[in-house]
């Protein structure tokens, strides 16, 4: 079975410092995206980055980064100047067959001031 | 452009009633999915439709079905609801997998 896994069920940093969200995936996919969502206390889920696989290039998006190594079928989450805001729970997602997404378990990140 | 709607918000039901959920994708969004999301289970996949087609569906019993219609929006029903339906249901669209996914702000079914 494919599968998604967060092997960090919680995470703290201190406000202004830098954490790394960790996922490995394993899919049977060749060409696919991966994607990491924020969901806050309002249980909004919130896309904070994708990655294309067939890139070699890690996504960023300002404060968020990636650092993808598909070999390894690793797909970690760099959150740099970490602020309050950031405090929520934190899935990726990798596909699994056709039409279908598998998320992680997630990680729970709190921003201590 | 307006997100992902999904109505109702919340949702309290007694057990062996039965519920419908709507969602209504962003514009343009042709893939529509639906997830369970519970403490215990995480979020599990329930079944995608695109263009009125069911293309997959997760490991849900018949009890779980839905419905896409012309203009993209989406129903999800359960049947005979049992306690442990209790849930936040997701609704995600997309212009077509593998896209990105945008989720909308989920309905919470409490089942008494």
């Amino acid at each position: 079975a494919q599968t998604v896994t967060q092997s960090q069920p919680e995470m703290s940093v201190q406000e202004a410092e830098t954490v790394t969200l960790s996922c490995t995936y394993d899919t049977s996919e060749s060409d696919y995206y991966l994607f990491w969502y924020k969901q806050p206390p309002s249980r909004q889920m919130i896309l904070v980055i994708r990655q294309e696989a067939y890139k070699q290039q890690n996504a960023t998006e300002n404060r968020f980064s990636v650092n993808f190594q598909k070999a390894a079928k690793s797909f970690s989450l760099k959150i740099s100047d970490s602020q309050l805001g950031d405090a929520a729970m934190y899935f990726c997602a990798s596909p699994a067959g056709t039409y279908k997404y598998i998320f992680g378990t997630g990680t729970r990140l709190k921003v201590l001031a | 452009k307006a997100g992902v709607t999904q109505t109702p918000r919340y949702l309290i039901k007694t057990r062996g009633q039965q519920v419908t959920l709507s969602c209504s994708p962003i514009s343009g969004h042709r893939s529509v999915s639906w997830y369970q999301q519970t403490p215990g289970q995480g979020l599990q996949f329930l079944f995608e439709y695109f263009s009125e087609t069911q293309r997959n569906k997760g490991n849900f019993p018949g009890r779980f079905s839905g419905r896409q219609f012309s203009n993209s929006r989406s129903e999800m029903n359960v049947s005979t609801l049992e306690l442990g339906d209790s849930a936040l249901y997701l609704c995600a669209s997309s212009l077509a997998f593998p896209d990105t996914q945008y989720f909308g702000p989920g309905t919470r079914l409490t089942v008494l």
